[in-house]
């Protein structure tokens, strides 16, 4: 069965530093997401991306946070100066049609550690 | 905005009874909401979604039912084994048509 694939499956990171957590969706997607989820909380959701650009973000998602698809199969998250706060399990997911048939596939997540 | 209630306490029950979950929500109601099975330190897994001109959807042992009047959706799964033990999420449109919101979820544990 397709899957979402990222990688690394852990980061840890000097608060202060920057990151790129990475995604490989299923490949005949068209709609990618990004969540996260802090420990003991439930999941949030950070942005969507469609067509070569964002379609919708959060208010979790300000100018420290910015996505891109630098190829035909990668999809990633870079967070620019994180903050201890920023730790917390990161979650692609992508979807054929919006979610709106057979909702979204979710990767098995990053988990970043801010110290 | 849109607010999703689960109850977030553990729901134990034996195995081979049916579970029950139940997720209620605020505001208007979805285009269409979903449910999802997680495990610890794993990503949510999509099981059901069901609209909001449909009242009940099936899948093996799963059944999400849709009620807009109590803006609620319930959850079963039926002659329950151990395996199931995991925590189930809802999740909804909320706002824009690609922003979903999931609710905190209810831990499931199947009792042998």
């Amino acid at each position: 069965e397709p899957e979402v694939t990222q990688t690394p499956s852990h980061q840890v990171t000097q608060m202060g530093q920057e990151v790129i957590l990475r995604c490989v969706p299923i490949s005949n997607h068209l709609y990618f997401y990004w969540y996260r989820q802090i420990l003991g909380q439930k999941v949030e959701f950070l942005v969507s991306f469609y067509n070569n650009e964002i379609s919708e973000k959060s208010e979790i998602f300000d100018d420290q946070f910015s996505v891109e698809r630098p190829d035909g199969s990668n999809f990633t998250l870079k967070i620019r100066s994180t903050k201890l706060e920023d730790s917390a399990m990161y979650f692609c997911a992508s979807s054929e049609n919006g979610g709106e048939v057979a909702g979204y596939t979710f990767g098995s997540g990053t988990r970043l550690t801010v110290v | 905005s849109q607010k999703l209630e689960q109850n977030s306490e553990a729901l134990n029950i034996q195995e081979g009874k049916t579970a029950t979950l139940t997720c209620n929500y605020t505001n208007y109601s979805p285009a269409y909401l979903q449910w999802y099975r997680q495990d610890p330190g794993r990503g949510p897994v999509f099981l059901l979604l069901i609209r909001e001109n449909e009242k009940e959807k099936r899948k093996e042992r799963l059944k999400v039912t849709f009620d807009t009047t109590l803006k609620q959706s319930l959850f079963h799964i039926t002659a329950s084994q151990p395996a199931d033990s995991a925590t189930y999420l809802c999740a909804l449109n909320s706002g824009g048509y690609q922003k979903v919101t999931f609710g905190i979820g209810t831990k499931l544990q199947v009792i042998p």
